[in-house]
């Protein structure tokens, strides 16, 4: 089965409040993950990755943070905004392996005026 | 630089007929990925290849699929005699190198009917 999963299918949230959507992944040998923005009737679209020798990445906007521990991965959306409202996917890559993603299957997230 | 073009954009075939689907890289990329998409769920890795050789094609369905990424050209992903469990999106993804991050394009969507 997936290795990767999300805890919440959907996610609802009011413009401006700050979003966090949750990923587990079961493979402690993954070193590489990757968030993805997917909107409806396009290719995903990359928003930030993070390495397993890091706890947290910024970019604009978004953090992603990684639990190594628990092997979970978070992706936080500051204030958010209707143009954020899409599915999002977190991938993870393996060391060793053939470069390819294994994604999780997407959460939901709606952003209210 | 133009992105990941994938063509058809939108393909309808009937059951058993041919479908192509192809993918230009993103200009100095040499890496190419497939994935599919079903309706409401993540994209499921298919295979992997770089210029004339095929590196992965763990994902790829043992009969009626191949891919090819001939030295010159785009990428082609062909199924043959379809059925409707084929329809889904297609998704090519490229990078310059492995162990980096990928860019997908906007996918060709199959209904097969």
């Amino acid at each position: 089965g997936e290795s990767v999963g999300l805890h919440l299918p959907t996610l609802s949230v009011q413009e401006g409040d700050n979003s966090i959507i949750n990923c587990a992944y079961s493979n402690s040998a993954s070193d590489y993950f990757i968030w993805y923005k997917q909107e409806s009737g396009k290719g995903p679209q990359f928003i930030i990755d993070i390495r397993s020798n890091m706890d947290k990445r910024q970019g604009q906007r978004v953090t992603v943070l990684l639990n190594k521990t628990v092997k979970h991965l978070s992706l936080q959306i500051a204030a958010t905004q209707p143009g954020d409202s899409a599915v999002y996917f977190c991938a993870e890559e393996t060391q060793g392996g053939s470069e390819k993603l294994v994604f999780g299957k997407g959460t939901k997230l709606t952003v209210n005026p | 630089n133009a992105g990941v073009m994938q063509n058809p954009r939108h393909l309808v075939r009937r059951r058993g007929q041919e479908a192509r689907l192809r993918c230009s890289p993103m200009k100095g990329h040499s890496h190419v990925y497939w994935y599919r998409q079903l309706p409401e769920e993540g994209l499921k890795f298919m295979v992997y290849l770089q210029k004339e050789n095929i590196i992965d094609e763990s994902g790829m369905p043992k009969e009626r699929f191949s891919a090819e990424f001939p030295k010159e050209g785009p990428s082609i992903l062909r199924i043959q005699q379809v059925v409707r469990g084929d329809s889904a999106a297609y998704f090519c993804a490229s990078s310059p190198s492995g162990r980096n991050t990928i860019y997908f394009g906007e996918g060709s969507w199959l209904t097969v009917v």
